[in-house]
This record gives C-alpha cells, sequence and structure tokens, in this order.
C-alpha cells in the first residue's frame, strides 16, 4: 500500500460543477502539499498545509491530522481545471522538497 | 520573472550515453530538489541540495549525479549506470523555512533509444 493514496484516481464534471479530491496518508508529517500539473508537465504549487483549511479562489484545501485525510475541493469548476492534481506529504523531520508523491487525480472539465 | 528554467525540454539519446540535465534558478532559494516522473507514478525524489557544495540522496540517487556549485544552478546527470533512465525530470527549489512552498521548472522529457 502507498503511504500516500488518493482518489479517484480519474474524474470527469460539467463546467459548474463541485469537486472534491480525496488524500488519504499513512505517515507522520510535517506538512501536506496540493500541487497542479498541466498537460505539458510543469507543477505549479497549489497549498501546502499542515492544519485546518486553506482558500485561494475557488481552491478550498482541508486537512484532518488525527483521521490523516486532505481534501481538495474546487468550486464553480472551468474547463480550464483540467489538470493533474497530486498530494504530496511532507515527511515529519524530513527536509521540504523530501515528499511522498500521491499518483495524481486526472480531472478533466467538459464545457 | 523570478523562476525556474530547465533545458532541454526534449532530449533523445543512445543508450550508454551520459546526459546533463540544466536547472536555473533566480528566486535565491538556497534549497533544489530533482524529481523523477514515470507514467502512473508518484514523484520520486532524485538528489537535494540545501546549499552550495553539498547535495544528498534521495530515494532513487542510484545511475545520477548533481552539483551545486552555485546557489542559481543545480544540474543533473543521468549517467550509463541508470538502468531505465527514460522519463520526465522536474526540478524544483524553495527557500528553508516550515511554510517555504516549491517552486516547480516545466520539466525535461528524456527518452533513451
Amino acid at each position: 500500500k502507498n503511504e500516500v493514496e488518493q482518489s479517484p484516481q480519474n474524474l470527469t464534471a460539467q463546467e459548474g460543477e463541485f469537486i472534491t479530491i480525496n488524500c488519504s496518508y499513512s505517515v507522520g508529517i510535517s506538512a501536506l502539499h496540493w500541487l497542479q500539473q498541466h498537460p505539458g508537465g510543469g507543477i505549479v504549487s497549489l497549498f501546502m498545509l499542515s492544519s485546518g483549511k486553506k482558500k485561494h479562489g475557488r481552491l478550498i484545501a482541508t486537512i484532518n491530522i488525527q483521521e490523516k485525510h486532505s481534501s481538495l475541493h474546487i468550486t464553480a469548476s472551468h474547463p480550464r481545471d483540467s489538470a493533474v492534481y497530486i498530494c504530496a506529504a511532507g515527511k515529519d523531520g524530513g527536509s521540504q522538497g523530501n515528499l511522498i508523491f500521491g499518483k495524481g487525480t486526472k480531472l478533466s472539465v467538459k464545457p | 520573472d523570478g523562476g525556474i528554467t530547465q533545458s532541454p525540454k526534449y532530449l533523445f539519446r543512445k543508450e550508454g550515453q551520459n546526459v546533463t540535465l540544466s536547472c536555473e534558478q533566480n528566486l535565491n532559494h538556497d534549497a533544489m530538489y530533482w524529481y523523477r516522473q514515470d507514467p502512473g507514478q508518484g514523484l520520486r525524489l532524485i538528489y537535494y541540495s540545501q546549499i552550495v557544495n553539498d547535495f544528498q540522496k534521495g530515494d532513487i540517487a542510484e545511475g545520477y549525479s548533481v552539483s551545486r556549485e552555485k546557489k542559481e544552478s543545480f544540474p543533473l546527470t543521468v549517467t550509463s549506470a541508470q538502468k531505465n533512465p527514460t522519463a520526465f525530470y522536474l526540478c524544483a527549489s524553495s527557500v528553508i523555512r516550515l511554510t517555504g512552498e516549491l517552486f516547480f521548472g516545466e520539466g525535461s522529457r528524456l527518452t533513451v533509444l
């Protein structure tokens, strides 16, 4: 079993729908990252959180440390949100970039 | 504009040849990282560096080498000892603090023929 599991693997939504991507991890972490990978391969950091909830525009990330679970929500989804979303756990005591990555959730938003 | 530049974006090489991928950042970040991405798998850490002239192995360092002679540069050499070098390679950087987020380059896709 991977130390970081994401679900679903693939997600197709209609424009305007509310989207949730889930991430469960089994290790102690210092922080949980949500990343967005564009079709060309470049990656953008969306959130880094260690507790509670963060919001940026239409994106919301939450984390429950006790349950070792995080969610990424997208409100009012748009075709430009189509990308692969990656969850990554920063190991407790490890360096910032020493992350355990999930395999990603491929999101496709249809107009 | 500040950012990370990786080159080349696409690279084809014959089996047995060493290949060097470039990563340059002008964000004044102390830490730099190299990751490998294979289809259907999560990214894996190859090497990282937190200071000039020092670097540490990640989870899959075998068959790779790096140098950090300048703060802004962290080139990765894929040597002939790497058994399966065809992959997508990503470079990233960050400040060294608990809340420092990662900044990624656009990646380099290496295909060994």
